[in-house]
């Protein structure tokens, strides 16, 4: 099992460019989250999934779009980069019924 | 709103000087309380989930307790190895999002 994985790990983007961070898990997990990370900061959730098909907004979705179209995956797709998204994004998973989130390496972003 | 605090911001202890981290939540309903150690450059690695107060878990050097209002973490003899920022969530009864705290860093030295 390689767990939650994502890709990549670096990028740096200019201001405007277009992204998406990739996420998959091998889990047969139900639930699906993005999460980013401040430095010095707990993580904030941006979007969410329940399963394939069904996704929602988390704390701060502003700037960011999500799909689910199979259990394993779950892309972030940025739009319109802005440095207030320079952060480490972090993906996680977990069965529904078993509560405990399963991290993922997370994606450095720089946007300069 | 849920909101959880974590306290000492960062913390420095010598190694085999035991001491205990304070996580205090507010939350409507609480599902289960979540520990996590984070190193620098990854993920967060689940350690315990608190559900009732009262419960008490133990993995190695750290003991995780649970009240109504608050969670500890305490370690034990702690070893360089143990050093980490230790995160700690709630998810509250009606969801599965976790709210996180934000975090302790813990350093410590040989």
């Amino acid at each position: 099992n390689a767990g939650v994985t994502q890709t990549p790990k670096f990028r740096i983007l200019k201001i405007g460019q277009s992204m998406t961070l990739q996420c998959t898990q091998d889990m047969n997990h139900n639930y699906m989250y993005w999460y980013r990370q401040d430095p010095g900061m707990g993580l904030k959730l941006i979007y969410y999934s329940v399963g394939a098909g069904i996704t929602d907004k988390g704390e701060v979705p502003n700037g960011y779009n999500v799909s689910r179209s199979t259990t394993e995956d779950f892309p972030l797709r940025l739009e319109l980069a802005a440095p207030s998204q320079t952060s480490v994004y972090f993906c996680a998973s977990n069965l529904a019924g078993a509560y405990e989130q399963y991290f993922g390496p997370g994606t450095r972003l720089t946007v300069t | 709103e849920d909101q959880v605090t974590q306290s000492p911001e960062a913390l420095r202890l010598q190694e085999g000087e035991s001491s205990s981290l304070n996580c205090s939540y507010t939350v409507s309903g609480l599902r289960g309380l979540f520990w996590y150690r984070q190193d620098p450059g990854k993920g967060p690695e689940f350690l315990f989930t608190l559900y009732s107060a009262g419960e008490e878990k133990e993995k190695e050097r750290l003991k995780a307790t649970l009240t109504k209002k608050e969670s500890f973490l305490h370690i034990t003899a702690p070893k360089p190895e143990d050093s980490a920022t230790y995160l700690c969530a709630v998810q509250e009864t009606s969801g599965s999002r976790l709210t996180f705290g934000e975090g302790t860093q813990l350093t410590v030295n040989p």
